[in-house]
């Protein structure tokens, strides 16, 4: 059974970078591709990017210039990074199974960006 | 982008009641369609892939249909445990994007 756990603070600062990790149980990170998306408060869900094990990435240009994945194969775990983050940023992140149509969400984590 | 277009945005319904949401593409999107039941503190859950495929495992009280721009979820009698908000989104083109989701309540 495939699951996805996302972990990082809860609360990031006005301009600084925020992190998070995925990690994946029941399934190996080079078997897919893995992605993350974002939904803000009372808005719809936003697709942030993909990564494959191979460290092959596509980011959403909404983002670009702002937004960085990297994978750790060997703790089967994959990272988001976002920097010069504003109060617009805050969202409920999940992680994700597929690059394009994702199957196995993680249950997401709330990042606050306030000062 | 392309834009998703759902309706209704909510719907008061009735158990065992006949459910549909539309869902509508800027451009044509082939059938790189999908269809998503949320509930509050859980992680999404794909029910319908390419249109109208149903998950492995999902109840076949959801369907779905449409090809190009215009799409359509249905939920043939909804029970109890449907109380959820469910979301299109289309494939064909990154970024993928999102419909606006549509809340069934009771």
């Amino acid at each position: 059974h495939v699951q996805l756990q996302e972990s990082g603070p809860g609360l990031v600062k006005p301009s600084e970078t925020l992190s998070l990790i995925c990690t994946v149980s029941g399934d190996s990170i080079t078997s897919y591709y893995w992605s993350w998306l974002r939904q803000p408060p009372g808005e719809r869900p936003e697709w942030i990017g993909y990564i494959h094990h191979s460290g092959s990435t596509n980011y959403n240009p909404s983002l670009r210039g702002r937004v960085s994945m990297s994978i750790d194969p060997s703790k089967n775990q994959f990272s988001l990074k976002l920097t010069s983050v504003t109060p617009a940023d805050t969202a409920l992140y999940y992680c994700a199974r597929r690059k394009a149509s994702p199957d196995y969400w993680g249950q997401g984590t709330l990042v606050t960006v306030s000062s | 982008d392309i834009q998703m277009t759902q309706s209704p945005s909510s719907l008061s319904t009735s158990i065992g009641d006949r459910v549909t949401i539309t869902c509508q593409a800027s451009q044509d999107i082939r059938s790189y369609l999908s269809w998503y039941q949320h509930k509050p503190g859980e992680a999404p859950k794909v029910l319908i892939y390419d249109a109208s495929t149903l998950e492995t495992g999902v109840t076949s009280r959801f369907s779905g249909s449409g090809f190009g721009t215009d799409f359509t979820f249905t939920i043939s009698s909804l029970q109890p445990e449907d109380i959820a908000t469910y979301y299109c989104q289309q494939y064909d083109n990154l970024p993928p994007t999102f419909g606006g989701g549509t809340k069934v309540e009771i």
